[in-house]
């Protein structure tokens, strides 16, 4: 069964909307947690690494301010999209793993739809 | 900086075929490496993961093997079948990167009857 969840899968909304998407490890604590953005027919791109207690870390070229993560609890990460835009419609994926050696186990993913 | 290439992009094979998918990657310090396929519309499902120190692993018709010192791991599916379309992507951890993954630009398979 999953073992990280992400929630929503899928959102519409009007451009100007803040969205707030959810990430859960389900059975393991996950002090590191990892936002990924993943435009049509691309690999992933690493967005920002979420660190419980801590300012998440941001990969260069991606907004602090647009992506705000929190990750309050050693079993939730949130990224909220804050005044999205078109250009701001993507699919967004978490992950997170037990350990280092441990393998990466990754969220269903929340399609983003800007109108 | 560590880059993870995959050949081919894509790959269309009748059922029933072995195949086998490339993943290279530049700085050999790695700390381990992880197969996934991902469907439409979906994340990530974990296949394989290699550590460092291992050279190859299997599950079930999957077996992945890694040469660290080459830069080079492949992922050998045997007896494909229809149900094995999607896009597989490998993806490499190194020491020092908080846990990050860089990864591959994937491969597409397409099973055909």
């Amino acid at each position: 069964g999953a073992v990280v969840s992400q929630h929503p899968s899928w959102v519409i909304c009007k451009s100007g909307t803040s969205v707030k998407i959810e990430c859960r490890s389900l059975d393991f604590q996950a002090t590191t947690m990892f936002w990924y953005r993943q435009f049509p027919k691309q690999s992933l791109m690493l967005m920002a690494t979420s660190n419980e207690g801590s300012k998440a870390t941001y990969e260069q070229g991606v907004e602090k301010d647009k992506f705000l993560i929190n990750h309050a609890s050693l079993t939730l990460s949130t990224l909220t999209v804050t005044s999205a835009h078109p250009e701001d419609s993507s699919f967004y994926i978490c992950s997170a793993s037990r350990a280092q050696n441990q393998p990466q186990h990754f969220g269903d993913g929340t399609r983003l739809s800007i109108l | 900086k560590q880059e993870v290439t995959q050949i081919p992009a894509a790959l269309s094979v009748p059922e029933g075929e072995n195949l086998v998918l490339n993943c290279s990657f530049t700085d050999s310090a790695i700390y381990n490496l992880q197969w996934f396929r991902q469907d439409p519309g979906k994340g990530l499902t974990s296949l394989l993961l290699i550590q460092s120190s291992q050279r190859e692993q299997t599950s079930g018709r999957l077996n992945a093997s890694l040469d660290k010192s080459s830069g080079r791991s492949t992922l050998y599916i045997a007896a494909s079948q229809p149900g094995d379309s999607a896009t597989y992507l490998c993806a490499v951890r190194s020491p020092g990167t908080a846990s990050k993954l860089t990864f591959g630009t994937g491969t597409r398979l397409q099973v055909t009857l």
